[in-house]
């Protein structure tokens, strides 16, 4: 199947900070990929949909100023949590789908984030 | 409002049993549910699902989807350790909204 990367896997950093993951199709190219939040114990939560050429489209109660998302290109998407506070701690996952935006959606192996 | 909800939350079943792990929705524009197993990362795909009464089916796994009532469910047979993990459905209108998940826990 599809290989979708993320990076970092894990990330520690200090209230106040800005932090960038970066979600990567690896051997397909997606105009789309979304972005999830998965606290302890839940399931995922849709943040936001990563669109290539044009701006994302967020969740209701997702900041947009908070969470930026910018599709740079065919295979990449970044999520920057701006001015990381500690309840911004959680496991951040994309996934981009092959084929076409309602198909089969291929998970990254997620972003532990962590702010102390 | 979409909504998606799964039965039961948590299933502790021991090897060899056979689980039910229920999905019902209430979206618009549906297109489609999709499965996926949850162990320690990210999800893992198990089925898609697009016609009513026509049952996916991989080794022990096999899942059917009922458009007119709005569920689906997903069935595990001679349950293993390793089924252990919690499975997400997601029924997918413009995006992909995941159920509450279901943890099965089989021990041994």
């Amino acid at each position: 199947g599809a290989v979708v990367s993320q990076h970092p896997s894990r990330v520690i950093c200090k209230s106040g900070t800005s932090v960038k993951i970066e979600c990567r199709s690896l051997d397909f190219q997606a105009t789309t990929m979304f972005w999830y939040r998965q606290f302890p114990k839940q399931s995922l939560m849709l943040m936001a949909t990563s669109n290539e050429g044009s701006k994302a489209t967020y969740e209701q109660g997702v900041e947009k100023d908070k969470f930026l998302i910018n599709h740079a290109s065919l295979t990449l998407s970044t999520l920057t949590v701006t001015s990381a506070h500690p309840e911004d701690s959680s496991f951040y996952i994309c996934s981009a789908p092959w084929g076409g935006p309602h198909n089969e959606q291929f998970f990254g192996p997620g972003t532990r984030l962590t702010v102390l | 409002e979409d909504k998606v909800v799964q039965s039961p939350l948590s299933l502790v079943v021991h090897e060899g049993d056979t689980v039910t792990l229920n999905c019902s929705y209430e979206v618009t524009n549906f297109r489609s549910l999709l499965w996926y197993k949850q162990e320690k990362k990210a999800p893992t795909f198990l089925f898609m699902l697009t016609s009513s009464g026509i049952e996916k089916k991989s080794g022990r796994l096999s899942s059917i989807l009922d458009k007119k009532e709005l569920f689906s469910i997903l069935n595990i047979t001679a349950t293993q350790t390793g089924d252990s993990a919690v499975y997400l459905c997601a029924p997918v209108v413009h995006q992909f909204y995941f159920g509450t998940g279901t943890s099965l826990t089989v021990i041994p």
